[in-house]
């Protein structure tokens, strides 16, 4: 079965909204990552947070991890139009690299 | 710029003829993978390559293939496609495995007819 479960599957905000995408997920992991794709198009990294860490920070990227519930949410501040797109948590069980990913959540920012 | 690129961007193919799929990349990494994405999935990992070494998923049919014939290239190779096995596939490198960030090329959508 999966390891991610994204929520909510779509979420439609206006620009200037903070957009939150949440993960859960089954087993331990070594690190979790999430990845933005465009519509038809590969998948971008936007960050990386390891077991060990709580909550890391890339630009109006906030990204928590709590490994008691087994959950990460991912916070778009001040989000734009052009952040419009599917959001993937992937999980790294055995640091190896060989990720699962979640079925992502849909972003829609409204002008 | 360094990148992953795959060839070609869509791929037409009849019921049942092999296809083969192509990814290079100029960012001289070590590890290579194939995933599969079907539409509003998940996309999920058939394999991956350390160097020569082949790493398949458990759940991969053998139905794929792949070849990595040096640093740069990886082939997919479907033997006998089916109607289920149209989907985007994705190729992507990281430089080790363990705590990388892998790079995605754009995709091949393949279709079969």
């Amino acid at each position: 079965s999966q390891q991610g479960e994204e929520d909510p599957q779509a979420l439609s905000i206006q620009e200037g909204e903070n957009a939150t995408m949440n993960c859960s997920y089954k087993t331990s992991i070594n690190n979790l990552q999430w990845y933005r794709q465009n519509s038809g198009r590969g998948l971008v990294h936007l960050i990386l947070i390891r077991s060990n860490e709580r909550e890391k920070h890339s630009g109006r990227l906030r990204v928590t991890l709590d490994t008691s519930k087994k959950s990460s949410s991912l916070l778009i501040t001040a989000s734009r139009a052009a952040d419009t797109a599917s959001y993937f948590c992937a999980t790294d069980i055995t640091g190896y690299s060989t990720l699962t990913f979640g079925k992502g959540t849909m972003l829609l920012v409204s002008p | 710029d360094a990148m992953v690129i795959q060839n070609p961007r869509y791929q037409v193919t009849q019921f049942g003829k092999p296809v083969t799929l192509s990814c290079s990349q100029t960012l001289n990494h070590n590890v290579m993978y194939w995933y599969q994405q079907k539409s509003s999935q998940a996309p999920k990992l058939l394999f991956h390559y350390y160097d020569k070494d082949f790493n398949n998923e458990a759940d991969t049919p053998d139905n794929f293939q792949s070849r990595r014939p040096n640093t740069s290239f990886c082939f997919l190779d479907i033997r006998s496609p089916g109607l289920g096995d149209a989907a985007m596939y994705l190729c992507a490198t990281s430089r080790v495995p363990g705590e990388e960030t892998q790079y995605f090329g754009p995709g091949t959508r393949l279709l079969v007819l």
